[in-house]
């Protein structure tokens, strides 16, 4: 089983509109997770942190459940620049790598 | 940018050749991890430094890659008689703890 698994998508949206997508781990000691944006044929660049109470930055939003192991990433109001692929990352105490999902596709038209 | 430099951006290798990569991580951060991204997949831990001691390699991390961190500043990543199978992005990234900044990576084509 991967350590991260997320639905790839490609998750195809207008402007305006929102989109949620999810991600699941298996490490249940998880203890840091993030966000990361990566267009085509750049580095991932970190889009922001997952904190146990949820947090939003913006337009986005993210929760975690620790019960489920799900990490969850909200996208408000859509706008054409969010189209990505969204990375799911995970981190285990005393680990020092990072582990990848796989990344999940956004598309927003116009 | 996120201050994390990378050298080559590209490399168009034949097999069997030894290529070198550079990462110059951001100078305050003394943490700096080397990952393996292919097409369609996240980026794969191969190594990580704390300043100049290496202190974890993965798995993927064949007895032809060496890494060096040499005074803790900057780093590079070698690999020997490439293969086809080593096409890919090598990113580095660094860290002053938990969050980690990718410089822009080198995109290797092993011909």
């Amino acid at each position: 089983r991967k350590e991260v698994e997320q639905d790839p998508g490609p998750f195809n949206v207008p402007e305006g509109a929102t989109v949620a997508f999810n991600c699941t781990y298996s490490n249940s000691a998880s203890q840091s997770f993030f966000w990361y944006r990566q267009d085509c044929r750049k580095e991932p660049k970190l889009l922001m942190s997952v904190y146990s109470s949820g947090n939003e930055d913006g337009r986005f939003t993210a929760q975690l459940n620790r019960a489920s192991q799900y990490i969850s990433l909200l996208i408000r109001d859509s706008k054409l620049s969010d189209s990505a692929t969204y990375l799911c990352v995970v981190n285990i105490p005393n680990d020092y790598k990072l582990s990848f999902g796989a990344g999940t596709t956004v598309t927003v038209r116009a | 940018d996120t201050g994390v430099s990378q050298d080559p951006r590209h490399k168009i290798t034949k097999r069997g050749q030894n290529v070198t990569f550079r990462c110059d991580p951001i100078s305050e951060h003394n943490r700096l991890y080397w990952y393996r991204q292919t097409l369609g997949q996240g980026p794969e831990f191969l190594t990580y430094f704390q300043n100049e001691a290496q202190l974890e390699k993965s798995r993927l991390l064949s007895d032809r890659f060496s890494a060096e961190r040499p005074k803790g500043s900057f780093s590079t990543l070698e690999i020997q008689r490439t293969e086809q199978g080593d096409s890919a992005m090598y990113l580095c990234a660094s860290s002053p703890q938990n969050e980690q900044f990718f410089g822009p990576g080198t995109r290797l084509t092993v011909l």
